[in-house]
């Protein structure tokens, strides 16, 4: 079974730039989430769905980051324009069952 | 606001013996808790869970602890071995006031283990 995975590995990116992240899940979860750990911090929550519908939002940052989730398949978060503050590692993950998580390998996003 | 606090940013431990990894929190809505490990470079990879009804459970070399009145967890694994050193993430996730299905993360503990 192919685990989650995300594209770009890593991203560089000039402020005021527009970025977007792809997150592909394990196939059959409905739930998937995107969390961020900037500058090795702890890794935090920005949002979660529910197939195509956003459950919980209550971790974006600002009105700078967009999350989708088309058809309840794969979900994109786009920064829109970029800050410097957005850099950090971007991790999404999937769920079947309400507990237990898989995370994908991240995006290292990098604004300069 | 940290909920979930793990304050040991490291922990070095002989190949053999046992490693401590713990955890505390401050949200008494938390009923599930997790461990995640992490390597360099990947994602976080689910290690163990416990509910808060139970005060252990055990997976292997690995162990989970809760001590509800004191709010405090701790993963024990025993023989530790060299595949074991990575970073140790403790996450709990709440009930209230509604399934809140977020996991809220610690700030994680390297853990090295040597020969």
């Amino acid at each position: 079974e192919a685990g989650v995975t995300q594209f770009p590995s890593h991203s560089v990116i000039e402020k005021g730039q527009t970025v977007t992240l792809r997150c592909d899940p394990i196939s059959g979860h409905d739930n998937l989430y995107w969390y961020r750990r900037v500058m090795g911090k702890e890794i935090k929550f920005l949002l979660h769905f529910v197939k195509e519908s956003k459950q919980d939002e209550s971790g974006m940052p600002n009105n700078r980051f967009l999350a989708e989730r088309t058809g309840g398949t794969y979900s994109t978060l786009k920064v829109q324009p970029a800050e410097l503050e957005d850099s950090g590692v971007y991790f999404c993950a999937s769920s079947q069952a309400i507990y237990e998580q898989y995370f994908g390998p991240g995006t290292r996003l990098t604004v300069t | 606001d940290q909920q979930v606090k793990q304050n040991s940013p490291s922990l070095s431990v002989q190949e053999g013996r046992i490693s401590i990894l713990n955890c505390d929190y401050t949200n008494s809505m938390f009923d599930y808790f997790l461990w995640y490990k992490k390597y360099p470079a990947e994602g976080p990879t689910f290690l163990i869970s416990i509910s808060s009804i139970k005060d252990k459970n055990e997976d292997g070399r690995f162990t989970v602890f809760l001590n509800k009145s004191a709010k405090h967890l701790s993963l024990h694994i025993v023989p530790s071995q060299p595949g074991d050193s990575a970073v140790y993430f403790c996450a709990a996730s709440a009930f209230f006031p509604v399934r809140a299905q977020k996991l809220v993360f610690g700030q994680g503990t390297r853990l090295t283990i040597n020969p």
